[in-house]
């Protein structure tokens, strides 16, 4: 079975300053991606980044990237910049890579980032 | 329109009630998602419905029945809920191709907020 695990309930970070939201995984899938999702207010989940896990290089998108250890089994979303309309939840979520199949996607409970002016 | 629509935003029905949730999606994917987002618990897949086939049931209570009459719209229908089934609930669409396609990235509406008394 996959598990994400994200500790941090809340973060704040100043506006302009770089945030580190940690998440780690478990899976005994040979192959499997990582995404992180932001959730602001409004409640629609929006697709940040995403890496994979055959990946050599971590991701990254814009002032997004993806700092990816795989022995330790940890996909930590990194947030450059920090601007107010960060704030939100952030969620981590994997789903295996198997062909054929439905790679549905398990989530972590998510952190709530607080961007201060 | 584009992406995925949810209506209504909003819904608050009785325990012995009939209603139904609509979920849209004009981004041409093949796979349909339901999701329930309960306050302080990761997001729950529900079902999956892939060329209109569903693919995935996640053990889901019978009051809980989706319908899929094409890769473009899905629907939750509720019936004899209870007050802890009160929740947002998500849908999403993709496509799933395996891990020789890459990712397969969700892109979600903005849900529904049921509340059930």
């Amino acid at each position: 079975a996959q598990k994400i695990t994200q500790t941090q309930p809340g973060m704040f970070v100043q506006e302009k300053e770089a945030v580190t939201l940690d998440c780690t995984y478990d899976t005994s899938d040979p192959s499997y991606g990582l995404f992180w999702y932001k959730q602001p207010s409004s409640g629609e989940m929006i697709f940040l980044i995403y890496q994979g896990s055959y990946d050599q290089q971590n991701a990254t998108e814009g002032r997004y990237s993806l700092n990816f250890q795989k022995a330790r089994k940890s996909a930590n979303l990194v947030i450059s910049a920090s601007q107010l309309g960060d704030s939100a939840m952030y969620f981590c979520a994997m789903s295996p890579l198997t062909q054929g199949g439905s790679e549905k996607l398990v989530f972590g409970k998510g952190t709530k980032l607080t961007v201060n002016p | 329109e584009t992406g995925v629509t949810q209506t209504p935003r909003h819904l608050v029905m009785g325990m012995t009630n009939k209603k139904s949730l609509k979920c849209e999606q004009h981004l041409g994917h093949n796979a349909m998602y339901w999701y329930k987002q309960s306050a302080k618990k990761p997001l729950e897949l529900m079902f999956v419905y892939n060329f209109k086939e569903q693919t995935e049931n996640n053990s889901v209570p019978s009051r809980f029945s989706p319908e899929c009459p094409n890769s473009s719209h899905l629907f939750l229908h509720l019936h004899t809920l209870q007050p802890e089934d009160s929740a947002l609930y998500l849908c999403a669409s993709g496509n799933p191709g395996g891990y020789l396609s890459g990712a397969n990235v969700l892109t979600f509406g903005a849900g529904s907020r049921l509340t059930v008394l």
